[in-house]
């Protein structure tokens, strides 16, 4: 029971233009939700949140959007930099089976192209 | 610079072996986390820690074990290697048990095991 997913398992975008991550999720008891940013070899680092209460959030060159009627949050980069191509994952947490946790989707490879 | 270390970062071990992962956080964090990360699923929760000696299951613990003695050091123990355990196993830790706001969580760089 996925309860986090993000349906494109990659994404090619050209330098210098937005990239747009998606993702999706079923609990409605989600308080906040986060964007990782995971390079070969490397954990995963965390990017930008977003609490259920809120809409937007900015930060720098990354936006997080959230779109609670459709249980939908999106991460959008601009402009998109080579340094950008790595593996982002989403999060979502909540306390679930009586333990605050987080839940990720499967991720996105996002690629930019000079 | 806060770190979260994982002992090995490559690791391969025979199907039947117990096998220890450690990881150990230098930021004074009450909260620690094992994942693991495979192609298609993400990353899936295995065990985790709110506090010394204390310890959750996640969503898939079925094969494994954990030990947090100390603060700073949270173990992960595959008490019989099996083949399907081949995988990147990621440890976190977080001063809140959400992770949320601008700290997030911080991982270790990972371990790359295989079973063999």
């Amino acid at each position: 029971d996925q309860q986090v997913k993000q349906n494109s398992p990659s994404l090619s975008v050209q330098e210098g233009r937005i990239s747009i991550l998606n993702c999706d999720y079923t609990n409605s008891m989600f308080d906040y939700f986060l964007w990782y940013k995971k390079y070969p070899a490397e954990g995963p680092t965390f990017l930008i949140s977003i609490s259920s209460i809120k809409d937007k959030n900015e930060d720098g060159r990354f936006t997080v959007f959230l779109n609670k009627s459709a249980k939908h949050l999106s991460l959008h980069i601009v402009p998109s930099q080579p340094g950008d191509s790595a593996v982002y994952f989403c999060a979502a947490s909540a306390r679930i089976q009586g333990a605050q946790k987080l839940v990720f989707g499967q991720g996105t490879r996002l690629t930019i192209n000079p | 610079d806060v770190k979260v270390t994982q002992s090995s970062r490559y690791l391969v071990k025979r199907t039947g072996e117990k096998v220890f992962l450690e990881c150990v956080q230098d930021m004074d964090h009450e909260n620690m986390f094992w994942y693991r990360q495979d192609p298609g699923l993400g990353l899936r929760l295995i065990y985790f820690s709110y506090d010394v000696k204390m310890k959750e299951k996640g969503d898939i613990p079925e094969g494994y074990s954990v030990s947090r003695e100390k603060k700073e050091r949270f173990s992960l123990i595959l008490e019989s290697a099996s083949t399907n355990q081949t995988s990147m196993y990621l440890c976190a830790s977080s001063s809140k048990p959400t992770g949320t706001g601008r700290d997030g969580y911080t991982f270790g760089s990972g371990t790359r095991l295989t079973v063999v």
